[in-house]
């Protein structure tokens, strides 16, 4: 079975702190993905990356940042963090081509 | 916004009973797929339907696709309390090459009282 595995379920910072979301995934693939999740709005995505060192903007990138520097590990980064960053943090994977994406089981981030 | 809709925001129905789950959408797909999600915990996929397919189905789960009316539904027949989840459709536009980028909906809570 896929694993992609979030560094932390729970995790409190405080505003301006720099955060490190940390995500890793074991089926060699070559898409992943940031997410983050608010009631009533779904999933929006972040930034996504589809080869190590590749990266694009997804609809809400303002206020993060994103490394990959190995095939398996995706990182999302709040370069300040703010409270209204405050969230539920999902990271997915997924092989080249249209197919399902496999996801961690999230990051629930509160920033004070 | 691309986001897709779902209809409804939340469902409740008994053991044993049949819920269904609407979901529309924007943009020209590739395909259209659904996700469970357990509160508190990641998405599971659940089935994927493309764009050139108008029904399928897998265990108790059936989808529908019309693209004429960018419109999808899921049935979950014979509802179990352990179905109790969030449910999300979530498109791949034609536009996405081959990154796999989601559009998803907004979900429906859907509540199984045993």
């Amino acid at each position: 079975d896929v694993k992609v595995t979030q560094s932390s379920r729970y995790l409190v910072k405080r505003t301006g702190e720099k955060v490190f979301l940390e995500c890793v995934q074991d089926m060699d693939h070559e898409n992943m993905f940031w997410y983050r999740q608010d009631p009533g709005l779904g999933l929006r995505l972040i930034y996504f990356s589809y080869d190590v060192k590749m990266k694009e903007k997804g609809d809400i990138p303002e206020g993060y940042s994103v490394s990959r520097e190995k095939k398996e590990r995706f990182s999302l980064i709040l370069e300040s963090a703010s409270t209204n960053q405050t969230s539920m943090y999902l990271c997915a994977s997924g092989p080249r081509g249209n197919q399902p994406q496999h996801f961690g089981d999230g990051t629930r981030l509160s920033i004070l | 916004s691309q986001q897709g809709e779902e209809d409804p925001q939340a469902l409740s129905i008994q053991e044993g009973e049949n819920a269904t789950m609407n979901c529309s959408y924007k943009t020209s797909i590739n395909n259209l797929q659904w996700y469970r999600q357990n509160s508190g915990r990641g998405l599971v996929h659940l089935i994927l339907i493309r764009s050139n397919e108008r029904e399928k189905h897998s265990g108790r789960l059936r989808v529908t696709l019309d693209t004429s009316k960018k419109s999808s539904s899921l049935l979950i027949t014979a509802s179990r309390a352990a179905g109790t989840a969030s449910y999300f459709c979530a498109t791949v536009p034609n536009y996405g090459g081959a990154t796999n980028k989601l559009i998803f909906g907004t979900g429906t809570l859907l509540a199984v009282q045993p």
